[in-house]
């Protein structure tokens, strides 16, 4: 079954402090991973988007890495900001009707 | 440019009523979803418009109707709703036709808060 785990649920962290998201997936045949930002109560807005081939892609502070291998993910948040507080989704493309799923997000709060 | 908009941003209906939950976007895009999002699950597709003139059922498309009324607008309909339809939902718009395909990013509206009592 074609699935993305993330982990973890959720995490706080000092502001100005870095942190790292994990992204599982199970998904096949793979065409490419996005990570997703959500603020409370908005839609989410694209940070990364990365094919196979790529093992890092960069967003400002916000750095995506992939090993198609292994089929991990992570996210890398740098110098944390109160901003940065939101829920962080992982999203694959692809399965046998190249359809986008959605991981269920990991929650991250930046407390001053 | 606001990119995509959704009306309204809360709605509350009783069991059985009908409503339509309303998209646009201002991107020139041809391909539309309409998403729901449930608490510790991730968003599940219900339907999408691959293009002008299309629509095809996603995921989750029981108790669910689409319209694809112009290369701008998509509309979704609950005939009667009922209380599993609590839910928020979120129209996304890419330029690319199809699916999801390559870099085929999607951009996500502000979403409804839907509550069937």
């Amino acid at each position: 079954k074609n699935q993305v785990e993330q982990s973890p649920q959720s995490l706080i962290i000092l502001e100005g402090k870095n942190c790292t998201l994990q992204c599982n997936y199970t998904v096949s045949p793979f065409s490419n991973l996005r990570w997703y930002k959500q603020d409370t109560g908005r839609g989410p807005v694209s940070l990364t988007i990365m094919t196979f081939s790529e093992n890092t892609k960069s967003n400002g502070r916000y750095t995506a890495t992939l090993d198609a291998d292994t089929k991990q993910s992570s996210l890398h948040i740098t110098a944390s900001q109160l901003s940065d507080s939101a829920s962080y989704i992982c999203v694959v493309s692809g399965g046998s009707q190249g359809n986008l799923i959605f991981g269920k997000g990991t929650k991250l709060s930046v407390k001053p | 440019n606001a990119g995509v908009t959704q009306t309204p941003k809360f709605q509350v209906l009783k069991t059985g009523q009908s409503m339509t939950l309303q998209c646009a976007q201002d991107m020139n895009h041809n391909s539309m979803y309409w998403y729901r999002q449930d608490p510790g699950m991730g968003l599940r597709l219900i339907y999408y418009s691959a293009s002008e003139g299309t629509t095809d059922k996603g995921e989750v498309p029981n108790g669910y109707n689409v319209s694809r009324l112009n290369k701008r607008e998509f509309s979704l309909r609950l005939e009667s709703a009922a209380p599993s339809q609590t839910s928020v939902y979120f129209c996304a718009s890419s330029a690319a036709p199809g699916l999801a395909g390559t870099y085929n990013e999607q951009f996500f509206g502000p979403g409804t808060r839907l509550t069937v009592l």
